[in-house]
């Protein structure tokens, strides 16, 4: 089956922990992004990927960090610096082209900082 | 600056049509996007426009795209309580991103 996997689907931490989300795809995309999701609000994008090795901060980056070592592959840390951890955290990848941005989600994974 | 806007909440009763509608604020989008969350769950790819097209129909669902008034709509014809969910739009921003609205909160009585 081709898809977006994220892991676990809910996860418990202690303030002041980091924790890593993970993320991987088996649909050959080389764009990977993680969003932030919470209660009744949008998608706030933290951080995206375009290639392996390469990656950019979205627009609520601070407290997160990332790597792209594989394609299939794009965890997200959250570090104790992120005051407001707890949220729903999505996982999304796509094929990138000029004027296009299809991106294809991942089931997401709920934090809780408790 | 960029900006996706949606109403927040919608009531229909079963069998009825819906029509969930978006506004944008890019006039150079060139791909916008309707998806689709159930509770707990990521983000499903219902269907997209290209900005050639004033219309496009798949099955229950008809999307309406009007450039002029930055205007998108989904109509969901026949809606079942299975339909009950959060809509998103999303337009492609000049600088390549995707910009979500703040999501339509659909509600299905029997």
């Amino acid at each position: 089956d081709g898809g977006i996997t994220q892991s676990p689907k809910y996860l418990f931490r202690k303030e002041g922990q980091n924790v890593t989300l993970s993320c991987e795809q088996n649909l050959n995309h080389d764009a990977m992004y993680w969003y932030r999701q919470d209660p009744g609000q949008g998608l706030r994008l933290i951080y995206y990927s375009q290639i392996v090795n390469d990656f950019q901060k979205g627009d609520i980056a601070e407290g997160y960090s990332v790597s792209r070592e594989k394609k299939e592959s794009f965890p997200l840390t959250v570090t104790s610096a992120q005051k407001n951890p707890t949220a729903f955290y999505l996982c999304a990848s796509g094929v990138a082209a000029p004027g296009e941005d299809t991106q294809y989600f991942g089931p997401g994974t709920r934090l809780t900082v408790l | 600056g960029e900006d996706v806007e949606q109403s927040l909440f919608l009531s229909v009763r079963e069998g009825d049509s819906s029509v969930i509608n978006c506004t944008y604020t890019d006039s150079s989008s060139t791909y916008l996007y309707w998806y689709k969350q159930e509770p707990g769950a990521g983000l499903q790819l219902l269907t997209y426009i290209f900005s050639n097209m004033d219309m496009k129909q798949d099955q229950r669902l008809t999307v309406l795209l009007n450039k002029k008034d930055k205007h998108l709509s989904l109509r969901i014809a026949d809606t079942q309580t299975g339909d009950s969910a959060i809509y998103f739009c999303a337009e492609v921003s000049n600088t390549g991103k995707l910009i979500f609205g703040q999501g339509t909160t659909l509600q299905v009585k029997p």
